[in-house]
């Protein structure tokens, strides 16, 4: 059966960087983009780009163009965001998500990111 | 970007009673294949958002058939035809027919 596994929950630093790692399993991971998806406490969901495990190609959405970063490595089937200069505003869930016909159909655990000082 | 205009944006509902969730966007959401990308996920409390339908009306694999999914163009419906205490949770839609995908605010379903 498909599955997101993300990692564990990570708390930063103001000024500091995090990644969030997404291993895939039970698809061929390079068939399929994976999306990243953010839900500050209490809000809704924001759609935050995508990566084409294929070719590594990625797409944002304008409030995260230049700011996040997204990767992967096909050889263990893993996608990863990097998100670098943390503030407080940017703690939240992160979850990646797996595109399926011009939407999401399987999604990750969740990562909680806590932005403290 | 297309915005995506839940309401009501908080249902609360009576066991066994109908609950419908209205959807609006900003632009058309039919595709140039004739299709409309239009999605319905729950999130219940504490869980990961869950696809119920796709495509505006297509039930996912294990979504109970008092789900369906309705609409056209720009105005969509989420009906729950009879509430179950499980389908406590918020929902929302999403549109997969322009970039970037966009979400509704969600709409919190509550039993009364």
């Amino acid at each position: 059966q498909v599955q997101l596994m993300q990692s564990g929950a990570e708390v930063k630093k103001p000024g500091a960087s995090v990644k969030v790692s997404c291993r895939a399993s039970g698809y061929t991971f390079t068939d399929y983009y994976i999306h990243w998806v953010r839900q500050a406490p209490g809000q809704g969901l924001e759609w935050m780009g995508w990566i084409n495990p294929n070719s590594g190609g990625t797409n944002f959405a304008q409030t995260f163009e230049g700011r996040v970063t997204l990767t992967r490595d096909s050889s263990i089937s893993t996608a990863y965001m990097e998100l670098p200069t943390l503030t407080f505003d940017d703690t939240a869930v992160y979850y990646c998500a797996r595109e399926g016909l011009n939407s999401i159909d399987y999604w990750g655990q969740g990562t909680l990111v806590t932005v403290s000082s | 970007d297309v915005v995506m205009t839940q309401s009501p944006l908080s249902l609360p509902v009576t066991l066994g009673q109908p609950a419908s969730i209205s959807c609006r966007s900003s632009q058309s959401l039919i595709y140039s294949d004739g299709i409309s990308y239009l999605s319905w996920f729950q999130q219940r409390p504490g869980q990961s958002p869950r696809r119920l339908i796709y495509k505006v009306s297509n039930r996912d694999s294990g979504v109970p058939d008092r789900f369906s999914g309705s609409g056209s163009g720009t105005d969509f419906t989420l009906k729950i035809s009879r509430v179950e205490a499980e389908d406590v949770g918020v929902y929302y839609c999403m549109q997969g027919t322009h970039w970037p995908y966009t979400f509704g605010q969600g709409t919190k379903l509550e039993i009364k």
